[in-house]
């Protein structure tokens, strides 16, 4: 089944904690993308990433890291956390090509920071 | 400021009417535009997609309109069903760069 696969769900940490949440694509696609959703704010662009080893930011990407080493993982991490970072996270991945840019979504991560 | 806006964060309709949920964005660059259904405890799937070389789209129950030069994208679902209750985002994106989505708009369809 073509899926893209976040984890953990959910996740209740403290300020200052390093952690990471994976992502992972099934579907070969070369772009993938980070997304943090705030009420009244939408979808929000954290990092995004066209191939392996080819990582850009995107609209808010204050307080975040990812890596690209394999064209199927693309995880998000927060080096330190803190109270402004609690969100809903969502991965999403697609082919990067002209007609075929529907990005596909994972079920996303809960985060609070405390 | 906002490039994506949904100026209704919600919407009610009796089942069997029509639903319509509107887009306006400020970009005239933007080239590309998508919408997607969210249910709660869910990631957004995509629902039905437009060009700018295009006014209209349909998929199904699913009707994209774009009127370019207001600026302004509606999606009708005709006839509403429960099952089309969740969040619905409109996203645009310009010559293949990134989308950029709009804060979403939350629609019930009551029984």
């Amino acid at each position: 089944e073509a899926q893209v696969t976040q984890n953990p769900r959910y996740l209740i940490t403290v300020t200052g904690k390093k952690l990471t949440v994976t992502c992972s694509q099934n579907m070969n696609h070369e772009y993938m993308s980070w997304y943090r959703q705030d009420p009244g704010l939408g979808l929000r662009q954290i990092y995004y990433s066209m191939n392996v080893e080819v990582t850009d930011k995107g609209d808010v990407p204050e307080g975040y890291k990812v890596s690209r080493k394999e064209k199927r993982n693309f995880p998000l991490i927060l080096e330190s956390p803190s109270p402004n970072q609690t969100s809903l996270y969502f991965c999403a991945s697609s082919f990067y090509r002209t007609g075929a840019r529907t990005q596909y979504f994972g079920p996303g991560t809960r985060l609070t920071v405390l | 400021d906002q490039q994506v806006k949904q100026n209704s964060p919600s919407l009610r309709v009796q089942e069997g009417r029509i639903s319509i949920l509107n887009c306006d964005y400020t970009n005239s660059m933007f080239d590309y535009f998508l919408w997607y259904k969210k249910y709660p405890a869910e990631g957004p799937t995509f629902l039905i997609s437009i060009s700018s070389i295009k006014d209209k789209n349909e998929d199904g129950r699913f009707t994209v309109f774009l009127n370019k030069s207001a600026k302004h994208l509606s999606l009708h679902i005709v006839p509403s069903q429960p099952g089309d209750s969740a969040v619905y985002f409109c996203a645009a994106s310009a010559y293949g760069q990134n989308f950029v989505f709009g804060p979403g708009t939350r629609l019930s369809v009551l029984p």
